[in-house]
């Protein structure tokens, strides 16, 4: 196993225009996070996922975004209709369940979104 | 999850030990203070976690003090790599907690020749 995946690395998008982006976690990991990072900020979380239930999402989290994980694998976050201040870079984490291991998250490299 | 406060920067001599702080003074009992590390376009990456007593594996050390208001990181030999922003979290790790963890803007450690 490789680690996390996100793909693609870098988007440019036009704005008004739809875009997904996709996470492969560990394989043996059954929760998933997606963070969005702006420069010169920390991550801010999102969204995540135990196994396919989606159990928690931000507030940062408009009627725009939508995030899946189907069958508790891979996972999708999409945005709709982009703005230009959704350019950010997105983080896609995994972890075990917390009492199956304490050692934090395993996260991606990111996806760039650049809204223009 | 708990509130931690952090540098802004600092800097730091090649070779020398990385002292990095952290205040949390409004953690639970049942929080555990993690620490990341993210270098420039990369992912963050988990450093160590600990509860009470100080930690150390290949990467770094965790001091936590008695009361449990603040720690500090150490990285014994910095070396130029290991420029980057660190990150202090405050976290519940049990199976029914929400599991997510807030990030703050950390601290911007740079190495200097």
């Amino acid at each position: 196993d490789t680690g996390v995946s996100q793909n693609p690395r870098h988007k440019i998008t036009k704005r008004g225009q739809n875009v997904t982006f996709r996470c492969d976690p560990i394989s043996e990991h059954n929760r998933l996070y997606w963070y969005r990072q702006t420069l010169g900020q920390g991550p801010e979380f999102l969204t995540y996922f135990q196994n396919e239930a989606q159990l928690e999402k931000s507030r940062l989290l408009s009627d725009r975004f939508s995030a899946e994980r189907p069958k508790g694998s891979f996972s999708t976050l999409e945005i709709q209709r982009t703005e230009q201040g959704d350019s950010a870079m997105y983080l896609c984490a995994s972890s075990f369940t917390q009492g199956q291991g304490r050692y934090g998250y395993t996260f991606g490299s990111g996806t760039r979104l650049t809204v223009v | 999850d708990a509130k931690t406060t952090q540098p802004t920067s600092m800097d730091c001599a090649e070779g020398r030990a990385a002292n990095l702080p952290c205040n949390h003074s409004t953690i639970s009992g049942n929080e555990y203070v993690y620490w990341y590390r993210q270098i420039h376009s990369q992912g963050p990456q988990y450093i160590i976690h600990g509860l009470k007593n100080n930690e150390t594996n290949e990467m770094a050390s965790l001091i936590i003090t008695e009361d449990r208001k603040s720690s500090t990181l150490i990285l014994p030999h910095a070396t130029l790599r290991d420029t980057a922003v660190y990150y202090c979290i405050v976290r519940v790790a049990s199976n029914t907690n929400a599991g997510k963890s807030t990030f703050g803007d950390g601290t911007t450690l740079t190495v200097k020749p």
